[in-house]
């Protein structure tokens, strides 16, 4: 898992409710990336950042949101307006997102999110 | 639309006997094409990535991987599986900026 760190392992919300899951990393990377993956399913693109205070949706970032104002954390907000938010998610950073870019992604260990 | 496929939701190996878990895939132009692991409530381990080149990469564990430009194939491999190999396995292509992944494999080696 190297040096991405999220927390917390397991959270538990309840409907309507809002939830943020940490991500940090040591690893001086510009980049960092947001999955959610679901049983039988690869991992689908929530958020990505390139670089400090600037971020893109991916393929499903509805009732999601994101801040980058650090290069080290980049926290992932589940909203009350995510229907499906019982997943596991990943937090991956790597060096750059450029188009012609070889770099390879770095995985956190993940955040099991379970709505009640 | 791109796509990647991993055919198999589970092999199954015997200890000892050599592995394969299949990728192949549907993108325009040349990828770049990743191998992932994942245990159990865990995030995903890097294993190896093909570039350009050879096309035989070696990675980590002892896993290798063959791509095939004309069957758009980049399959996992190792000569001797071990029990502890048992994990999930992930295949993800990169044609642009944004990764493509498969749906995974399940592994399971068997004493």
């Amino acid at each position: 898992d190297g040096g991405i760190t999220q927390s917390p392992k397991y959270l538990f919300r309840k409907e309507g409710q809002n939830v943020t899951l940490s991500c940090e990393q040591n690893l001086n990377h510009d980049a960092m990336y947001w999955y959610r993956q679901d049983p039988g399913q690869g991992l689908r693109l929530i958020y990505y950042s390139q670089i400090v205070n600037d971020f893109q949706k991916g393929d499903i970032a509805e009732g999601y949101s994101v801040s980058r104002e650090k290069k080290e954390s980049f926290p992932l907000t589940v909203t009350s307006a995510q229907k499906n938010p019982t997943a596991f998610y990943l937090c991956a950073s790597s060096i750059g997102t450029g188009a012609t870019s070889t770099d390879t992604q770095y995985f956190g260990p993940g955040t099991r999110l379970t709505v009640l | 639309a791109q796509s990647v496929a991993q055919p198999e939701d589970q092999v199954n190996v015997a200890e000892g006997n050599p592995l394969t878990v299949k990728c192949t895939y549907s993108v325009s132009g040349n990828p770049y094409l990743f191998w992932y692991v994942q245990y159990p409530n865990r995030g995903l381990q890097f294993l190896l990535k093909y570039i350009t080149g050879d096309n035989l990469v070696k990675g980590s564990y002892g896993f290798e991987a063959e791509f095939n430009k004309s069957q758009t194939s980049f399959h996992l491999k190792k000569p001797s599986a071990l029990v502890s190999d048992s994990a999930l396995y992930f295949c993800a292509v990169r044609p642009n900026y944004q990764l493509i992944w498969g749906a995974g494999t399940k592994l399971i080696i068997k004493p």
